[in-house]
């Protein structure tokens, strides 16, 4: 099972600033297959990025997913403060368990 | 619009079975896959199964193996879970999905409103 862990826990930013979160897998992830997600409290979560940097339908272009391997990043290019929530990284495709991270809770500063 | 509406919320003791149903609309069910993802008090979500269109065929997490049951009615557009042998580790909100269909199995873009599943004695 691929187990991921996701830095910072907790992210405090203000709106405007960029934020950056960081997903680490326990092995490499087959075919690019990493995903994130974004929760808000009482919600279930939304899909944000699927294959390490495809944008979702409708999600803005200040989302930008990179990385390979076992190091990936999530990155809001400039906070709105509907931004403010917790992400979630997720790793499928090639063998199950699909596992997700911990979360990254992003806060206002 | 796409919906996936949840059964009502559960109280179970230890030891029970609990069954969550999940109804579908607003897309054609046969073409996709489902899922059950869990998602215990402050924790991250969990994955535990996945069911096919072609057949219904299914597979599960490893650690729900043996207790977990998918099952689909495609005459009613429903899918259906089953869990057994219920334990407090259990308490969670039990999410219904639909896979995104994007070439690899897990990637979720729609989700029910969840189902809260309480076990306590």
């Amino acid at each position: 099972e691929i187990v991921l862990t996701q830095s910072p826990g907790t992210l405090s930013l203000s709106p405007g600033q960029r934020a950056t979160l960081s997903c680490r897998a326990s092995q490499s992830v087959s075919s690019d297959y990493l995903a994130w997600y974004q929760q808000k409290v009482g919600q279930a979560p939304r899909l944000l990025i699927y294959g390490i940097s495809r944008r979702a339908t409708g999600i803005p272009d200040r989302f930008s997913g990179s990385g390979s391997g076992t190091d990936f990043s999530l990155t809001i290019s400039r906070l709105e403060p509907e931004d403010f929530a917790v992400y979630y990284c997720q790793q499928y495709g090639a063998s199950p368990p699909y596992t997700f991270g911990q979360g990254t809770n992003l806060e206002i500063k | 619009q796409v919906q996936l509406v949840q059964s009502g919320a559960e109280v179970t003791k230890p030891g029970a079975s609990v069954k969550v149903s999940c109804k579908t609309s607003g897309f054609t069910f046969t073409t996709f896959y489902f899922h059950w993802v869990r998602q215990a008090p402050g924790q991250g979500p969990e994955w535990m199964g996945v069911i096919r269109h072609s057949a219904g065929s299914t597979t599960y997490a490893e650690k729900f193996q043996d207790r977990f049951t998918m099952t689909r009615d495609t005459s009613t557009s429903a899918v259906y879970m089953e869990l057994r042998s219920l334990r407090s580790e259990d308490t969670a909100l039990y999410y219904c999905a639909r896979d995104a269909m994007v070439g690899a199995i897990g990637v979720i873009d729609h989700w029910g409103q969840g189902t809260l599943v309480t076990v306590s004695s």
